[in-house]
């Protein structure tokens, strides 16, 4: 079945670093992949999303290609701040409009 | 208010008993989602729903029943609650497939 496997957690960061959490999936089909966050107490978000091959998608600083020759959507940003630690999850929506999250990321940003 | 919405917020209930879930949701999305939270295993689909009447299955559907009579409201029921059943419900709902999921603040259940 679809699936989605992202990076395990926590990451732990300082203020200003290099951020990757890296999500691979399995789908049949063309899925559209996303990125959501999860501040701590509350409901999911949505981040970012891409619908097709090759598709950037981009918000806050953070940035994800979809790649369908290597089934991934990594996460990136280009500095951190103290303010993006949440948890982080990955997420495809397969042909059926199901939508499938991966196990989340966990993400510490030290001042 | 506009939005999804979703009660209670929190629940402790025993053994055997049966619980309602509500969620509520104003946009007349025709998708509406149930996923549990749980340490380890991220979120997980329990039901979906394309449209009014129309519901599926997810990946953890055994022990829970939905409903969908009206496009707004989804509640989700555990027919005789047990303690694998203690977690984070959160209910989503979302215009198409490819659309943003907008999700409610979540319930948290404990059976006891």
């Amino acid at each position: 079945g679809n699936s989605v496997t992202q990076m395990e957690g926590p990451v732990t960061l300082s203020e200003e670093a290099f951020l990757t959490i890296n999500c691979t999936y399995t789908a049949t089909g063309y899925p559209s992949l996303f990125w959501y966050v999860q501040y701590p107490g509350e409901g999911l978000q949505l981040l970012l999303k891409a619908t097709k091959a090759d598709d950037k998608g981009s918000n806050k600083g953070f940035e994800a290609t979809y790649r369908k020759e290597t089934t991934s959507f990594h996460l990136e940003k280009g500095s951190v701040q103290v303010s993006d630690s949440a948890v982080y999850f990955c997420a495809l929506s397969d042909r059926d409009d199901k939508i499938i999250f991966g196990k989340g990321t966990r993400l510490h940003i030290l001042p | 208010d506009a939005g999804i919405t979703q009660s209670p917020r929190y629940k402790i209930t025993e053994t055997g008993r049966q619980v309602t879930l509500m969620c509520h949701q104003t946009w007349s999305h025709s998708y509406m989602f149930w996923y549990r939270q749980d340490l380890g295993h991220g979120l997980r689909l329990i039901y979906y729903s394309a449209a009014a009447d129309i519901t599926d299955k997810g990946e953890v559907s055994d022990g829970y029943v939905v409903s969908r009579s009206k496009t707004e409201n989804f509640p989700l029921t555990l027919e005789s609650a047990t303690r694998s059943q203690t977690s984070v419900y959160f209910c989503a709902s979302s215009g198409a497939g490819d659309t943003e999921a907008f999700f409610g603040q979540g319930t948290r259940l404990t059976v006891v």
